[in-house]
C-alpha cells in the first residue's frame, strides 16, 4: 500500500516558471526523500531531509517538512523542459529489521519550452 | 563507478511460465531492494537484504514469488507460475548500508518490464 500522496497528480507550467508538489503521509518517518523519473527509467534520487529538518535546499531545489503535519513540499525553481518527468516523494520508516522505503503515487510534472 | 544494472530490460512471458529477473547492485552496496511498479503508480516494496540475508520479504505478493543473494551481490528476482497481475516494471536498488541513526539514499536501476499474456 502507498504511504504517501502527492498532490497534485498532474501538473503543467510553462519553462521559467516555479513548479510546487506536496506530498502527505501517515506514519512516523526516519527521513522523507524524494526520487525522480524520467518516462521508461529508473528513479533518480534528488534530496533527503531528515526528521529533525524542516527545509533543505539543493540547487534548484527547495524542500520542506512538517512532520506535525506530516506533509512535505518540493519547490522547483526556474523549470526547465528538461525538468518534465514524474515526482515521488518516498518515507522511510526503520522498525527492526525493515528499512524499505514507501513511495507515493507521483507527480506528473509537465514543462513546456 | 557503474550504476545499478538490471537484466533482461523486458520481459514477455506466457501466463504459466517462470521468470527469472537478475540485478547487478552498485560494489560494495551492501543493502539490496527490490520494488514493483504498476502502471501510473509509485514503486511498492517486495523485499530487502543486508548482503546475503534476506531481512524483510513482507512486500512479496505471494509465495509464487522468491528472491535470493547468495553472495551478497548479485540478485535474482524469481516468479513462479506468472499471472497477468505480475505485469509490471520490477525495479531493483541498492544502498551502502545503514549505521545507527543514519540512512542512505537507494539508487535504482532502470528496472525490468515484465509483461505477462
Amino acid at each position: 500500500s502507498q504511504q504517501g500522496e502527492e498532490d497534485p497528480q498532474a501538473l503543467s507550467i510553462q519553462e521559467g516558471e516555479n513548479a510546487t508538489m506536496n506530498c502527505s503521509y501517515k506514519t512516523s518517518i526516519n527521513n522523507l526523500q524524494w526520487y525522480r523519473q524520467n518516462s521508461g527509467r529508473g528513479l533518480v534520487h534528488l534530496i533527503l531531509i531528515r526528521s529533525n529538518e524542516r527545509e533543505k535546499h539543493s540547487g534548484r531545489l527547495r524542500v520542506t517538512l512538517d512532520t506535525s503535519k506530516k506533509s512535505s513540499s518540493l519547490l522547483i525553481t526556474a523549470s526547465r523542459a528538461a525538468d518534465t518527468a514524474s515526482y515521488f516523494c518516498a518515507t522511510l520508516i526503520s522498525s527492526g529489521s525493515a528499512r524499505q522505503l514507501t513511495f507515493g503515487s507521483g507527480t506528473q510534472l509537465t514543462v513546456l519550452p | 563507478g557503474a550504476g545499478v544494472s538490471q537484466s533482461p530490460r523486458y520481459k514477455v512471458a506466457k501466463r504459466g511460465q517462470d521468470v527469472a529477473l537478475r540485478c547487478d547492485p552498485i560494489s560494495g552496496h551492501v543493502s539490496l531492494f527490490w520494488y514493483q511498479q504498476a502502471l501510473g503508480q509509485g514503486p511498492e516494496f517486495l523485499t530487502y537484504f543486508q548482503n546475503e540475508a534476506q531481512l524483510d520479504k513482507s512486500g512479496l505478493p505471494s509465495d509464487r514469488f522468491f528472491a535470493e543473494r547468495p553472495e551478497g551481490s548479485v540478485s535474482t528476482l524469481k516468479i513462479q507460475r506468472t499471472q497477468q497481475e505480475d505485469s509490471a516494471v520490477y525495479l531493483c536498488a541498492s544502498s551502502p548500508g545503514w549505521t545507527s541513526g543514519t540512512a542512505y539514499e537507494q539508487y535504482f536501476g532502470p528496472g525490468t518490464r515484465l509483461t505477462v499474456t
